[in-house]
């Protein structure tokens, strides 16, 4: 099976653009959520989507959203990129057959997103 | 809250053994391990679920201790290829956690020849 995919792999933007994020998870996976990691926060939970859903959401501001389409795939939007904003942007994948809980998941190569 | 790893770093020979913590302030349902190399994707190792189960994975093995809300992982005869940051993630006990991992700060381990 294909593993998890992200695009682009790279972007390089200003302060002030908006940036669209893209996550194709594991074929069959329904579940997918997304990370920042970043040196001095390390890894961040920012959402979570399931069957087109958002079922849980970490403390970021407004400016973070996503959303999932039917064949599962992701888009995540940050809207007014600021400086902190670089990060890379990692998205999982995982089956989503637990209600409740978090199934294994399976981490994309990410988008290293750099905001001059 | 943030799970708590330590050491923050080791450094290792091949062959030598090594001990990651991973401790918790909250009560925990489950236990994920990731291993991630520079520049690259974490990659999953194993998961403990609450019960105190021990997981192992060829000579990488995990323990999940519920009464201390801790999770050790083993890395045995260590080889080159195990160098990178590991992480714990943790899934809290209480609630929902809809595919919500809170990670520690990860483990820079390091294997010279």
């Amino acid at each position: 099976k294909a593993g998890v995919t992200q695009t682009p792999r790279y972007l390089i933007k200003t302060r002030g653009q908006q940036v669209t994020l893209s996550c194709s998870p594991i074929s069959g996976h329904r579940s997918v959520s997304w990370y920042q990691q970043t040196p001095g926060q390390g890894l961040q939970f920012l959402f979570e989507y399931f069957s087109e859903t958002q079922r849980n959401k970490g403390n970021f501001p407004g400016r973070f959203s996503g959303r999932q389409f039917s064949n599962s795939r992701s888009e995540m939007n940050v809207s007014t990129l600021e400086l902190g904003d670089s990060a890379l942007y990692l998205c999982a994948s995982s089956l989503g057959t637990h209600s409740e809980r978090a199934d294994t998941q399976y981490f994309g190569p990410g988008t290293r997103l750099t905001v001059l | 809250q943030q799970p708590v790893q330590s050491p923050q770093a080791v450094i290792l020979r091949e062959g030598e053994d090594a001990v990651i913590n991973c401790s918790s302030s909250k009560a925990l349902y489950s236990v994920h391990w990731y291993r991630q190399k520079h520049g690259e994707a974490p990659v999953f190792l194993m998961i403990l679920l609450k019960g105190g189960e021990q997981k192992g994975h060829d000579k990488i093995s995990a323990s999940f201790n519920e009464k201390k809300q801790q999770s050790s992982l083993y890395l045995t005869a260590s080889q080159l290829s195990y160098s990178g940051t590991y992480f714990c993630g943790t899934e809290s006990a209480g609630g929902t956690s809809y595919g919500k991992l809170t990670f520690g700060q990860g483990t820079i381990l390091t294997v010279h020849p």
